[in-house]
């Protein structure tokens, strides 16, 4: 069954703005994972939150979450052309558990 | 990092017959593999956790009977689509679990898509 809800489903900017991803979850959870999927190919890995983190930051990637609220948020800033992709948020109860998937945000990034 | 193959990346097939995805760990060993399937435009559903040397858990929904895996050594798992019929046509997806410093991380195939005529 599905774990995560992302909303929006669809978002479509301009290249040097900035997209932001939400995503929300039913259980308590381990850890919270993004990853990003080009249209077609295999998930790539963007970045890992523990419970116990509030906010994490990658290169351009800024990932916050919150427990009380079970949702957590994803923020590309100064977008480009090549982020293009769908983004999907998937929660772990389990350290090394398996991981349930939300549904996915369809991020376009025109130049 | 760790890389995680998938053979073959497409297949097309006959409705009623029989069609068997590899999924390897190159460069490390994994005990646990877990399957995923995809459908167009909509998110990954996890359809079953891989145990080298045990019997597979399934989701629930998920035939056992209908898709068998196989987990026979630490880098290879197999996943066999029997008697696939149209609705089965899918993106499937693997990934493998590895310790690192006492840390799980997962690492995913690149995936294989199936088309059942």
């Amino acid at each position: 069954s599905q774990q995560g809800e992302e909303d929006p489903q669809a978002l479509s900017i301009q290249e040097g703005e900035n997209a932001t991803m939400n995503c929300s979850y039913k259980t308590s959870i381990n850890n919270l994972q993004w990853y990003r999927q080009n249209s077609g190919r295999g998930l790539v890995h963007l970045i890992l939150i523990r419970s116990n983190e509030r906010e994490k930051h990658s290169g351009r990637l800024r990932v916050t979450l919150d427990t009380s609220k079970k949702s957590s948020s994803l923020l590309i800033t100064a977008s480009r052309a090549a982020d293009t992709a769908s983004y999907f948020c998937a929660t772990a109860i389990n350290q090394g558990g398996k991981l349930i998937f939300g549904q996915g945000t369809e991020l376009s990034v025109k130049p | 990092g760790a890389v995680v193959s998938q053979h073959p990346s497409r297949v097309i097939c006959k409705s009623g017959t029989s069609v068997k995805i590899e999924c390897r760990s190159l460069d490390f060993q994994a005990t646990t593999m877990f399957w995923y399937r995809q459908f167009p435009k909509q998110s990954l559903m996890l359809m079953a956790t891989s145990n080298e040397g045990s019997k597979a858990t399934y989701e629930q929904g998920v035939e056992k009977d209908k898709f068998l895996i196989n987990h026979a050594s630490l880098t290879l798992s197999t996943l066999t689509v029997t008697s696939a019929h149209p609705e089965d046509s899918s993106f499937y997806i693997c990934s493998a679990r590895v310790t690192s410093g006492g840390r799980y991380e997962q690492f995913f195939g690149p995936g294989t898509r199936l088309t059942v005529l």
